[in-house]
């Protein structure tokens, strides 16, 4: 059974598209996060969501939008598709609580900007 | 200046050696510390989790944290091949609930047979 999972797994797209990237969670838990590494490997956070409301929203350009349907759900929309935009998208989500910290994460998105 | 440095590698060590990973950070507040473990066109596990100063250790591998230091390291013993992959400190503070994680850039790790 597949904790996090996202689709599509890869993404190759022209630059100027728009395009979406699907992330669903199994665990119950209540927070989720779209993260996004770039080829050297640096893992950044660009928003989180808790219950379905947005309480994470680091600097990002407004062309990427997230949505949350339920907090089962965290979608990420990307307007206008830009050549820097390409990297892996990471989903993850979070229980409540407690002290541990346990962020587990889907297997990316790979977008190839061309 | 980020908030959190890690050796950049890539670390190439041969089977049963000892690897050590660190990470410096800046922020103070930083309060838990963790080890995140990426294979090669995967998600990152969490592998080591530690809540201030002091040592963890889960069978081979031991966390440390030394916040007097801003200093956090990870030593895995007898290393085997399977632990080729890279390993991510990740950090956070206390407060805020969205327990925002702020990670190193990662160490690239392979150990050879």
């Amino acid at each position: 059974d597949t904790a996090v999972s996202q689709t599509p797994k890869y993404l190759v797209t022209q630059m100027g598209n728009d395009k979406s990237i699907k992330c669903e969670q199994n665990l119950g838990h209540d927070t989720m996060y779209w993260y996004k590494q770039d080829s050297k490997k640096f893992l950044k956070i660009m928003f989180s969501y808790n219950n379905k409301e947005l309480i994470i929203n680091e600097t990002v350009p407004n062309r990427f939008s997230p949505k949350s349907p339920d907090k089962a759900h965290l979608n990420l929309h990307i307007n206008s598709l830009e050549l820097g935009d390409s990297a892996v998208y990471f989903c993850a989500s979070r229980s409540r609580g407690g002290h541990t910290d346990t962020q587990y994460f889907g297997p990316g998105t790979r977008l190839t900007v061309l | 200046q980020k908030e959190v440095e890690q050796d950049p590698g890539p670390l190439s060590v041969p089977e049963g050696a000892i690897v050590s990973l660190n990470c410096t950070y800046s922020n103070s507040a930083f309060q838990y510390f963790m080890w995140y473990r990426q294979y090669s066109r995967k998600g990152p596990e969490l592998l080591m989790y530690t809540y201030s100063s002091g040592n963890k250790e889960d069978g081979r591998f031991t966390a440390q944290v030394d916040k007097s230091s801003k200093y956090i390291s990870l030593f895995i013993r007898d290393s085997q091949p399977s632990d080729s992959a890279t390993y991510l400190c990740a950090m956070t503070q206390t407060s805020g609930s969205a327990r925002q994680l702020t990670f190193g850039s990662g160490t690239q790790l392979t150990v050879l047979p």
